[in-house]
């Protein structure tokens, strides 16, 4: 089955500087790569999503890029703010019924 | 409108005991997924609906764990005997459709229910 991993797992930041957290994926056939951002104690909430026919999405602060031939995807955050400050997860999809999470990277955005 | 809500919020059982946690999709979904969530780690797959069919159990870690959407609408997660082993967040999501459609393959998520077994 799938297997997402990301990095880093903690990653701490200035408040303005740049954020980039990334993940790979192991089944070719995934085609769906969300990210979610979670703070402490709620639910997860889709910040950004990119599927595998587009190379690259952005959304003001927030961009993806995807690299499908070497399975791999990143997420960044430009300009930081210290709401940035949570737990985000890099997910990959295939078929109907699978997505597969990474393990989290904790962003800390300091004043 | 309203997102997909999960009860009860926190749950502290007894090991041994049984538990039923609640999901309330968002209206018309069709799909129904429930993750494991433990701590410090990302949400992981347990089992898949679509409209009252469970098509996919192979997260589920144990027969003591069971899981049903009887109408295709609220589904209950129920977990027996519990273990220590068993605390964990379990997530609840929804997706509009029954499969990965261009614009349609978001899944919405419910808080969690925060399960601690003692």
């Amino acid at each position: 089955g799938e297997n997402v991993e990301q990095h880093p797992s903690t990653l701490s930041v200035q408040e303005g500087d740049s954020a980039v957290i990334k993940c790979t994926y192991s089944d070719s056939a995934s085609n769906y790569f969300p990210w979610y951002k979670q703070e402490l104690g709620k639910r997860p909430q889709l910040i950004i999503d990119i599927r595998s026919n587009v190379g690259e999405k952005k959304d003001q602060r927030i961009a993806v890029t995807l690299n499908k031939t070497a399975k791999h995807f990143s997420l960044h955050i430009t300009e930081t703010q210290p709401e940035d400050s949570a737990v985000y997860f890099c997910a990959a999809s295939i078929g109907n019924n699978d997505m597969r999470f990474g393990a989290g990277t904790r962003l800390t955005v300091k004043p | 409108g309203a997102g997909v809500s999960q009860s009860p919020r926190y749950k502290v059982a007894k090991r041994g005991q049984d538990v039923a946690l609640r999901c309330d999709p968002i209206s018309g979904h069709v799909s129904l997924f429930w993750y494991q969530q433990a701590l410090g780690q990302g949400p992981e797959f347990l089992t898949y609906f679509q409209n009252e069919a469970q098509l996919d159990k192979s997260g589920l870690p144990s027969d003591r764990f069971f899981a049903e959407r009887p109408e295709g609408s609220v589904s209950t997660l129920k977990i027996q005997r519990t273990q220590q082993e068993d605390s964990a967040v379990y997530l609840c999501a929804s997706r509009p459709t029954g499969f990965n459609a261009l614009g349609q393959e978001t899944q919405y998520f419910g808080p969690g229910t925060r399960l601690l077994v003692l």
